[in-house]
């Protein structure tokens, strides 16, 4: 079981907005920033959104972050069908002195 | 171009040795963090272990500790991992990542990710 827990499945059609959800502590996303990852099957993850809300270059502004006390969301607005992918939310944990993820949340675009 | 290229994977029996290793090219190797991450058949993203600039400070996940131990050689722009007692729950592909200054800054790069297969 993930430290961090995010919703197994999303689903949009083409166009729409999703909002993808994860959850932690005080010791994670409490007191530290998060960051997004979009991973396709066989090949690297990708940093999608860092530092709670920030796209580094390249990355779309159809993707946004945001962030609340324990909690973080990953939107993506106009979905389009390369958007299918996994996303995984992650953080610092400092009671376990190391990086955590959420469970991963596969999206699909209808 | 900015490249992290895994090698080292692949079939090995339960209690037995592996060393990963992963080449960085693009970027000044010595002026960053460097992280071990894995994805078993079917599971999402496990952080395994990390390692600060200088190779000062490490840091492990309670599943690999003990049993795993990450190195870094600066001189030569390359991160290891060495694996041992390994356990059928292993079983992942490894993916190493650059990280920040330290290593609770983000990961930023990442291999393409090499398969480790634990099995008799």
């Amino acid at each position: 079981q993930s430290v961090l827990t995010q919703p197994p499945s999303a689903s949009g059609t083409p166009g729409q907005r999703v909002t993808i959800s994860c959850s932690g502590s005080s010791s994670n996303i409490g007191s530290n920033t998060v960051d997004w990852y979009q991973h396709l099957p066989g090949t690297a993850p990708k940093l999608l959104i860092y530092s709670n809300n920030q796209r580094p270059s390249g990355v779309p502004d159809r993707f946004s972050g945001s962030k609340s006390g324990t909690s973080t969301s990953l939107a993506i607005s106009g979905l389009q069908s390369e958007d299918e992918a996994d996303y995984y939310c992650a953080a610092w944990d400092d009671s376990l002195n190391g990086w955590v993820f959420g469970g991963g949340t596969k999206l699909t675009v209808l | 171009e900015v490249q992290l290229v895994e090698s080292g994977g692949g079939l090995v029996q339960p209690g037995g040795s592996l060393r990963l290793s992963c080449a960085a090219s693009g970027f000044t190797f010595s002026g960053y963090s460097m992280h071990w991450v894995r994805q078993a058949p079917g599971k999402g993203l496990e952080y395994v272990s990390g390692i600060s600039s200088n190779g000062g400070s490490t840091y492990y996940s309670n599943s690999v500790k003990g049993r795993f131990t990450i190195s870094r050689d600066n001189s030569k722009n390359t991160l290891y991992l060495q694996m041992g007692s390994l356990r059928p729950e292993d079983m992942a592909v490894y993916y190493c990542a650059r990280g920040g200054y330290t290593v609770t800054s983000r990961m930023d790069v990442w291999g393409k990710g090499t398969t480790v297969t634990v099995s008799s």
